[in-house]
C-alpha cells in the first residue's frame, strides 16, 4: 500500500542520547516535512526538505538533525541538545502543488 | 500577534446541527488554506483545502474563505458524534509547501 511510515511509533530517551526517527513514503513525494505537537498545540515545522540532498530549517529547528540521500527517506534526530524532546513527531510529505499528508507519528518520551 | 489563530474550544454542538469553525492569519500574501482533524492520539487528516474566496463544499463540509478579512471557516452540517475532534487550521504563506498551524478548535458532538 502507498503511505508514509513513520517508526517506531513510541521512543524512549535517556539523557545525553540522541534517537533517530525514521520516515519513508512510496508515493515519490518531492517534499518532506517534520512537526512536532505538544500536549494542547498545534503543529510547529522542525525541518523540511524540497529534493533530495537539500533540506532547511523550520522554526524550530535547534537540537534536531536531518537528511535527505533518498527521496524516498527523510529521518530526525533527536539530539541531546534538544533539552525538551517529548513530543509527538509528525512527519508529512506532498507532491507539487499538492496537500501535505502525515505518517502515524511517533510518540518521544524521555526516561 | 500569532501567525494563524483558533479559539481552542471546546465548541460543544448537538447531534444534527452546524458546527462553524473560525480561523485567522496575519500574513496577506498567504496562499491556501487547509483543514485538518485530528482525533486524540492520532496525526491530522486532511478533511478540506481551498485556495479562492468564496465557498467549497465536499458531503457535509464546506469551507469558507475571504482574504480581505484574512478569515477562514469550516462548518460541518449535520454534525455527527464521530465529527468530535480537534480541527487543525493550516495556511501556506509561501509557494515551499511550508505550513502554519493554528493551535486547534476541540469539537464535541453530543448525542
Amino acid at each position: 500500500d502507498g503511505g508514509i511510515t513513520q517508526s517506531p511509533k513510541y521512543l524512549f530517551r535517556k539523557e545525553g542520547q540522541n534517537v533517530t526517527l525514521s520516515c519513508e513514503q512510496n508515493l515519490n513525494h518531492d517534499a518532506m516535512y517534520w512537526y512536532r505537537q505538544d500536549p494542547g498545540q498545534g503543529l510547529r515545522l522542525i525541518y523540511y526538505s524540497q529534493i533530495v540532498n537539500d533540506f532547511q530549517k523550520g522554526d524550530i529547528a535547534e537540537g534536531y538533525s536531518v537528511s535527505r540521500e533518498k527521496k524516498e527517506s527523510f529521518p530526525l534526530t533527536v539530539t541531546s541538545a534538544q533539552k525538551n524532546p517529548t513530543a509527538f513527531y509528525l512527519c508529512a510529505s506532498r507532491r507539487e502543488d499538492q496537500p501535505q499528508h502525515f505518517g502515524d507519528g511517533t510518540r518521544l518520551s524521555i526516561l | 500577534q500569532k501567525e494563524v489563530e483558533q479559539n481552542s474550544g471546546p465548541l460543544s454542538v448537538p447531534e444534527g446541527a452546524i458546527a462553524s469553525l473560525n480561523c485567522t492569519y496575519s500574513d496577506r500574501g498567504s496562499q491556501s488554506f487547509f483543514w485538518y482533524r485530528q482525533y486524540s492520539g492520532k496525526s491530522p487528516e486532511l478533511i478540506m483545502f481551498i485556495y479562492s474566496n468564496g465557498d467549497k463544499e465536499d458531503g457535509r463540509f464546506t469551507a469558507q474563505l475571504n482574504k480581505a478579512s484574512q478569515y477562514v471557516s469550516l462548518l460541518i452540517r449535520d454534525s455527527q458524534p464521530s465529527d468530535s475532534a480537534t480541527y487543525l487550521c493550516a495556511v501556506n504563506p509561501s509557494n515551499t509547501g511550508k505550513l502554519i498551524f493554528g493551535q486547534g478548535t476541540t469539537l464535541q458532538v453530543k448525542p
